[in-house]
């Protein structure tokens, strides 16, 4: 069964960088596509962006300038960085698998909520 | 980018029909779809490509539309429905969220 977690830092200072990994399990993440997805307080949700099977990644016109989305395939883990954050990117972080470019999720992890705050 | 519009709640009682809707700013093809979260979890997918069951969904769950105008119903509804539901379009970049349906039963 295909299984993701995130794991990361839950409070992270304004200016600095949020780093987090998603874990995957039970498929290998050199196939199909896998994104990151956020969700603020208040319900509204924001794709970020993917990394495909190849290693090219697709963001969000919005995050263009301050998001990376790397990948560690000896460990199947994929990464996400998002630099100069602020208030404003306090939000649950949801890493997500797309079976291809169609972009529909159909695994989750469960969540990692992370805080920008002084 | 791609504004998709839902109807923030609804409540019906177990046993009716329920409808949501999601309407696009601008043409989506099929590339429109539905998932369910409960609170504390993480969504789930419910139906891809506005009509394809998801496997392991119950076939209560059924989603319709094209071009701008979507339908994600729930027939009959039952109390485990209780949920959050979001459409999702991924025809234009960048894939969007609506805002999210709260579903409550009475």
């Amino acid at each position: 069964e295909v299984q993701l977690q995130e794991s990361g830092p839950g409070l992270v200072k304004p200016s600095q960088s949020l780093s987090l990994t998603c874990s995957v399990t039970g498929y290998s993440i050199t196939s199909n596509y896998w994104g990151w997805i956020r969700k603020f307080p208040g319900n509204k949700m924001e794709w970020m962006g993917y990394i495909s099977y190849s290693g090219s990644t697709s963001y969000n016109p919005s995050l263009k300038s301050r998001i990376s989305i790397t990948r560690d395939t000896s460990k199947n883990q994929f990464f996400l960085q998002l630099n100069s954050v602020t208030t404003e990117d306090t939000a649950t972080y949801y890493c997500a698998r797309s079976l291809n470019w169609e972009l529909c999720f159909d695994y989750w992890g469960q969540g990692v909520m992370v805080t920008v705050s002084s | 980018d791609t504004v998709l519009t839902q109807s923030p709640a609804l409540a019906v009682s177990p046993g009716e029909r329920v409808t949501i809707s999601c309407r696009a700013s601008e043409s989506v093809s099929t590339l429109m779809h539905w998932y369910q979260q409960k609170p504390g979890q993480q969504p789930t997918l419910l139906i891809y490509l506005a009509s394809n069951l998801e496997s392991g969904v119950p076939a209560r769950f059924s989603g319709s539309g094209s071009g701008t105008d979507f339908t994600l119903t729930i027939d009959p509804v039952e109390a485990d429905d209780t949920a959050t539901y979001y459409c999702q379009q991924s025809w234009n970049d960048p894939p969007t969220f609506g805002g999210g349906t709260k579903l409550e039963l009475k």
